[in-house]
């Protein structure tokens, strides 16, 4: 069984700084996927960023990064320069790559983060 | 282009009636999936559509619930006899093959209450 845990429930960060999300997972599969998704106030989900197992670097887009350390299990995000519209639930999800094991995604607790002006 | 979306957007009902749920993936997507987020149980996996394929009901917390897909692209979530416990939001995503790690891309969510 797959398990993400997102130890942070909530934290401030000032804006213009960048702030670390922390995520680790717990899988027995040898192929998987990592996920971050933002949850603003509005409910909807949108996708950040997306690290497969097997890549040799770790993902970014714009302002996000994924700090990927698979020995360790961790695979956390990096929002650089924050902005006011960053304020929102944060969401670290995973799945299994092998088909036969489908395709649902395993979701942590979740982080609040809120930036301050 | 347009993304998923689900509607009613809100669903206030009262306990032991009947509820539809509805989602219109990405044109396109092969791949559906349900979920439901509480404040309790956090974001659990409901069931998940692949094209033709058996869907993958392990999720479904009880034989109240079912879905169906029709045509491979509109899909309807039904809760019979509804209970308090099933108050949630319920969000609904569609991928596609070209998606890194077919990523899943939500819809809005429907926020349901039960009274």
């Amino acid at each position: 069984a797959q398990k993400i845990t997102q130890t942070q429930p909530g934290m401030f960060v000032q804006e213009k700084e960048a702030v670390t999300l922390d995520c680790t997972y717990d899988t027995s599969d040898p192929s998987y996927g990592l996920f971050w998704y933002k949850q603003p106030s509005s409910g909807e989900m949108i996708f950040l960023i997306y690290q497969g197992s097997y890549d040799q670097q770790n993902a970014t887009e714009g302002r996000y990064s994924l700090n990927f350390q698979k020995a360790r299990k961790s695979a956390n995000l990096v929002i650089s320069a924050s902005q006011l519209g960053d304020s929102a639930m944060y969401f670290c999800a995973m799945r299994d790559l092998i088909k036969a094991a489908g395709n649902k995604l395993t979701f942590g607790g979740g982080t609040r983060v809120l930036v301050k002006p | 282009g347009a993304g998923v979306s689900q509607s009613p957007s809100n669903k206030v009902t009262e306990k032991g009636k009947d509820v539809e749920l509805r989602c219109d993936p990405i044109s396109g997507h092969t791949a559906l999936y349900w979920y439901r987020q509480s404040l309790g149980q956090g974001l659990e996996f409901l069931i998940y559509f692949q094209g033709n394929s058996a869907p993958d009901k392990s999720g479904l917390p009880s034989d109240r619930f079912s879905a169906e897909r029709t045509g491979g692209s509109v899909s309807t979530l039904t809760i019979q006899r509804t209970q308090q416990e099933d108050s949630a939001v319920y969000l609904c995503a569609s991928s596609g093959r070209s998606g890194a790690g077919d990523t899943q891309y939500f819809g809005p969510g429907t926020r349901l209450t039960v009274l």
